[in-house]
């Protein structure tokens, strides 16, 4: 079982902080996902990291794959109370994804 | 933008009845899956199918749980004799080509309360 862990857990700050979540695993993974998912919904793909060391920015997030592809952070600048929500990494290892439990982002106006 | 819709949002059963929990992939995928979310815990990979067949499946999906495409538009997952533990959110997702190459685009997912 490739095991993926996400710190920290719960995370409450204030509009315009700056925030970084992790996701670790002790397992090589051919490919990195994160996605955000509201309550009710489904989770919504972000991003998509394949390569080690690879940074891909999407306006105010930053996503870094681990150069021995076992780990990735998601950096969040300027956070805005829409940021708010359930931020989950997927690792996927022989065209299986499986999911880490997830940061669950406050941020507060 | 086309969408993974699932049917019903929501489904409540008696313990030991079975359940059958429909979704329509993205018309040009070919990948699909299910995945569960118990309340409050992380989302879990039950199985992916491909081809008409299954290619993965976790230690969860086991003789209890059941897949098909009965048509050229929905894949359904079938649960049967229903226990209390099986009640959760289940999300059905497609993506174009596998995990490995292509992001997947995931329903609203149902929640199923087992009574």
């Amino acid at each position: 079982t490739q095991l993926l862990e996400q710190s920290p857990q719960f995370l409450s700050i204030q509009e315009g902080e700056n925030l970084t979540v992790y996701c670790n695993s002790s397992s090589v993974f051919s490919s990195l996902q994160w996605y955000r998912q509201e309550p009710g919904e489904g989770p919504v793909l972000l991003v998509t990291v394949v390569t080690g060391g690879e940074v891909k920015k999407l306006k105010r997030l930053t996503f870094q794959f681990g150069d021995a592809r076992k780990d990735s952070s998601l950096h969040i600048t300027a956070a805005q109370p829409g940021d708010t929500g359930l931020y989950l990494c997927a690792g996927v290892y022989n065209n299986d994804m499986r999911f880490g439990a997830g940061t669950r982002l406050t941020v507060k106006p | 933008e086309p969408e993974v819709t699932q049917t019903p949002s929501h489904q409540v059963t008696q313990m030991g009845q079975e359940v059958i929990l429909r979704c329509v992939p993205i018309s040009n995928h070919l990948y699909f899956y299910w995945y569960r979310q118990i309340l409050g815990q992380k989302v879990e990979f039950l199985v992916s199918f491909y081809n008409n067949e299954i290619s993965e499946k976790s230690e969860i999906f086991d003789d209890q749980f059941s897949v098909e495409r009965p048509d050229g538009s929905n894949f359904t997952l079938k649960i049967r004799s229903t226990k209390l533990e099986d009640s959760a959110m289940y999300f059905c997702a497609s993506s174009e080509q596998g995990t490995g190459n292509s992001p997947l685009h995931f329903g609203n997912g149902t929640r199923l309360t087992v009574t």
